[in-house]
């Protein structure tokens, strides 16, 4: 059984903080790494994809990915009211279907 | 751009109903699934599809569940006879590739809140 984990939060942090969101899988054959964002009663949203070891940035958003450590985590920089959200880790193998966490609960207060 | 793109935004039916649910998947996207969510819980795979049949399916695809590409543009859900516990957000997506590839991203539809009573 392929799992993932993540901290249901909530995160609180203040406008203009960097949050660190965390996620762990349990499967070492897992080859693709997302995060999406997810407002309340809408559907995800991708917002980074990463396959290699080390971080990966786009915009005020960072993915980094420890293989040996079966670790992923999201970095947003500059934290917005509008990053307010759930954010979901998702895991795939390859040919395999995505696996989501339950997703972290992001606060950012003006 | 292109999305994804699901009806009816809310269904509710009588438990033992038949639903149907629709989506049309992103135009040049080849594979599509089903997903689905229970207020406050995580999403859970339903069924992967491809060339025209099931590629994949979890536990929870049972045999009340089946899914269909009537035509060139559509790709539904049909559950049979609903339960009460089948209410959930149930979420259409499609992707152009699957494996490890930059065109292996899903993009989720709006989804259809599916209440049954």
């Amino acid at each position: 059984q392929k799992e993932v984990e993540q901290n249901s939060g909530p995160l609180s942090v203040p406008e203009g903080a960097i949050a660190s969101l965390n996620c762990t899988y349990s499967d070492r054959g897992s080859q693709s790494f997302f995060w999406y964002r997810q407002y309340s009663g809408k559907s995800p949203e991708l917002i980074m994809f990463i396959y290699s070891n080390g971080d990966k940035e786009d915009g005020r958003f960072t993915a980094q990915l420890n293989k040996a450590s079966q670790y992923v985590s999201l970095l947003i920089r500059d934290s917005q009211p509008s990053d307010s959200a759930t954010y979901l880790c998702a895991v795939t193998g390859g040919y395999s279907t995505l696996t989501f966490g339950k997703g972290t609960m992001l606060l950012v207060s003006p | 751009e292109p999305e994804v793109t699901q009806t009816p935004s809310h269904q509710v039916t009588q438990m033992g109903q038949e639903v149907i649910l629709r989506c049309v998947p992103i135009s040049n996207h080849l594979y599509f699934y089903w997903y689905r969510q229970i207020l406050g819980q995580k999403v859970e795979f339903l069924v992967s599809f491809y060339n025209n049949e099931i590629s994949e399916k979890s536990e929870i695809f049972d045999d009340q569940f089946s899914v269909e590409r009537p035509d060139g543009s559509n790709f539904t859900l049909k559950i049979r006879s609903t339960k009460l516990e089948d209410s959930a957000m149930y979420f259409c997506a499609s992707s152009e590739q699957r494996g490890r590839s930059t065109n292996e991203k899903l993009f989720f539809g709006s989804g259809t809140q599916l209440s049954v009573l």
